[in-house]
């Protein structure tokens, strides 16, 4: 079964850390991956996309990791702030996308 | 440019009712696609479609219906509601069946009673 995990659930973190989310899949049989951003009571935001064939993707201050052989992707976020407080969800592509349940992070200031 | 729009915000229905859950696109994107979802769980896919006319079942097909008439409109329609049908839909786009970002709207809370 093709299934995407993230771990932890929540994080909080003091304002200025560099941080790390992470992702883990079953199947490495992938088109692609995504990270997105969601905030309370909205929809998800497209973050960084990274093709199979690419290790990683960079976007601001967001840096995007692929491993297929392993089955992780990781977020690194760097110099976080307040603003960067809400739920990030990784998508891995198949068929269909599956999603990861989310890790929900607090940045303080 | 309003991207993907999705009406109503909210909605309670009892047991038993239908509705159509609206959604609208303004990207020209071929690709739509309905999620639902539920507290500690990933998104799940409920149906999609590739154009215009041409729908097909995602993980969670049952108790949902889609059409696809025009380009920009996407659908989802409950058929007779249950209580398991309680979360939150968000539907979204994409200019191609893979490999490009999916765009979402903002999502409606439906709550059955």
């Amino acid at each position: 079964k093709q299934e995407v995990t993230q771990i932890p659930a929540a994080l909080s973190v003091p304002e200025g850390e560099n941080l790390v989310l992470n992702c883990s899949f079953t199947d490495s049989a992938i088109y692609n991956l995504q990270w997105f951003r969601q905030d309370p009571g909205k929809g998800l935001t497209s973050l960084l996309l990274i093709q199979s064939s690419q290790r990683e993707q960079t976007s601001g201050r967001l840096n995007a990791s692929l491993d297929k052989s392993s089955g992780r992707s990781t977020l690194y976020i760097a110099a976080s702030q307040p603003g960067d407080s809400a739920t990030y969800l990784c998508a891995v592509e198949y068929d269909d996308m599956r999603f990861g349940a989310g890790t929900r992070l607090t940045v303080k200031p | 440019n309003a991207g993907v729009t999705q009406t109503p915000k909210f909605q309670v229905l009892k047991t038993g009712q239908s509705m159509t859950l609206q959604c609208a696109q303004d990207m020209n994107h071929e690709y739509m696609s309905w999620y639902r979802q539920d507290p500690g769980m990933g998104l799940r896919l409920i149906h999609y479609s590739v154009g215009a006319g041409i729908t097909d079942q995602g993980e969670v097909p049952n108790g949902y219906n889609v059409s696809r008439s025009t380009t920009e409109d996407f659908p989802l329609r409950l058929l007779s509601a249950a209580p398991s049908q309680t979360s939150v839909y968000f539907c979204a786009s994409r200019q191609t069946r893979v490999n490009s970002p999916l765009h979402f709207g903002n999502g409606t809370r439906l709550t059955v009673t």
